[in-house]
């Protein structure tokens, strides 16, 4: 049973276009949501998280979404870089669960020069 | 400051064979857990332990793994015997369990079982 589904396993966009990664879970007890982003042959590394009590974090170039009611959450990245060529993992926690996460199946980003 | 410490990065076995993958966690931190990384599944949660207990360990695939934290500072995942469907990389991560959330992941160990 995937609680945390990533439909896209992978997105192609310009340099300087807006990416849009998206995330659904079927928790409803998750209440705290991070994006990691990972390199090859390196471990993921957190990006960016967003608590249940919020429906938007930005930081820098990134702004994570969160719609409750649709269970659905999403990240923006404006503008895109060759950098951020990388696969995103979306994450979902409950505060009952303490630190375990649940992952989803990841989304490779690839942005074109 | 050295983050989540994993060996070997990568461990070529014949089916059959035992493998021990090693962690070791960041200083201070009370939470450790090991993921599996498949293509289907992405990020698998295998087992997690607080305070060196096993906390959750329903992520096991089978019998065949095991793991031990026997102190703070050290970790083991142990597949007996292995298969060629156990091959995928391996990543051990850590946390502070009040840190909200937020894991600090290894390197990863790649397995391939011939």
């Amino acid at each position: 049973d995937q609680q945390v589904k990533q439909n896209s396993p992978s997105l192609s966009v310009q340099e300087g276009r807006i990416s849009i990664l998206n995330c659904d879970y079927t928790n409803s007890m998750f209440d705290y949501f991070l994006w990691y982003k990972k390199y090859p042959a390196e471990g993921p590394t957190f990006l960016i998280s967003i608590s249940s009590i919020k429906d938007k974090n930005e930081d820098g170039r990134f702004t994570v979404f969160l719609n409750k009611s649709a269970k659905h959450l999403s990240l923006h990245i404006v503008p895109s870089q060759p950098g951020d060529s990388a696969v995103y993992f979306c994450a979902a926690s409950a505060l009952s669960s303490g630190s375990r996460l649940t992952f989803g199946e990841g989304t490779q980003l690839t942005v074109n020069p | 400051d050295a983050g989540v410490i994993q060996s070997p990065r990568h461990e070529v076995t014949e089916m059959g064979q035992e493998v021990t993958l090693r962690c070791k966690p960041i200083s201070g931190h009370n939470s450790l857990f090991w993921y599996r990384q498949t293509m289907m599944r992405g990020l698998e949660l295998l087992i997690y332990f607080n305070n060196n207990v096993p906390i959750d360990d329903s992520g096991m695939p089978e019998d065949r793994f095991s793991a031990k934290m026997p102190n703070a500072s050290f970790s083991t995942l142990k597949i007996q015997p292995s298969e060629p469907r156990d091959s995928a990389v391996y990543f051990c991560a850590s946390s502070w369990q009040g840190a909200g959330g937020e894991l600090f992941f290894g390197e990863g160990s790649r397995l391939t079982v011939l």
